[in-house]
């Protein structure tokens, strides 16, 4: 399968701060969906990304899927404790793989 | 909607002991396939299934088997437990996914089996 990597690792932030992880690739991706686990849970679907340049936006949330479609992001604004977790790309080659995910841990 | 069913929840082996994870889904999916999740690590493929009858092994698939007779039920089947496969296992289906097109549909995750090997 496609390796998407992601970046950075673990990232603590002060509630109220905003957040964003990257997610990288060598090669071109037909699409890329984004997950949320939370701690002691399993991933939970976030969105999917299919277009060049595509954005998208869930509340604080904000999505983007690069012009060459080899990477993409996920922005936090104003982060709150209910969006600590381990957030992760993934995107379906010849199977569905995941990066390896971003850790947020956001302090009170 | 029950979603997708793992079962046991935790399980402890001794070393060489085998055992079945059991995983069901009630939404007629066509993909199943199981994840497993060490600390502080992502989720690495073990095997998928494009549907009933059809397997394929995924990163990580040393050490485990799988079947799928039917659409609801994907079984991973340990042949003789090591240290190395204590991990959380997660189990997931998709309506129907296809490589590399731009639509796919999205995973379902089951709560997972939390395994120690001693």
């Amino acid at each position: 399968g496609q390796q998407v990597m992601q970046i950075p690792q673990y990232q603590h932030v002060q509630e109220g701060e905003d957040f964003t992880t990257y997610c990288n690739s060598s090669t071109t991706l037909s699409n890329i969906q984004w997950y949320k686990q939370r701690p002691g849970g399993h991933p939970v679907f976030l969105i999917q990304l299919v277009k060049s340049g595509e954005v998208k936006k869930q509340k604080r949330l904000t999505f983007q899927f690069g012009e060459a479609k080899k990477n993409s992001s996920l922005h936090i604004t104003a982060t709150q404790t209910t969006d600590v977790g381990t957030y992760f790309c993934g995107n379906y080659g010849q199977n569905f793989v995941f990066g390896p995910g971003t850790r947020l841990s956001v302090l009170p | 909607n029950a979603g997708v069913t793992q079962t046991p929840k935790f399980q402890v082996l001794k070393t060489g002991q085998s055992m079945t994870l059991q995983c069901a889904q009630d939404m007629n999916h066509e993909y199943m396939s199981w994840y497993r999740q060490d600390p502080g690590m992502g989720l690495r493929l073990i095997h998928y299934s494009v549907g009933a009858g059809i397997t394929d092994q995924g990163e990580v698939p040393n050490g485990y088997n799988v079947s799928r007779s039917t659409t609801e039920d994907f079984p991973l089947r340990l042949l003789s437990a090591a240290p190395s496969q204590t991990s959380v296992y997660f189990c997931a289906s998709s309506r129907a996914l296809a490589p590399n097109v731009p639509d796919n549909s999205p995973l379902h995750f089951g709560n997972g089996t939390r395994l120690t090997v001693t």
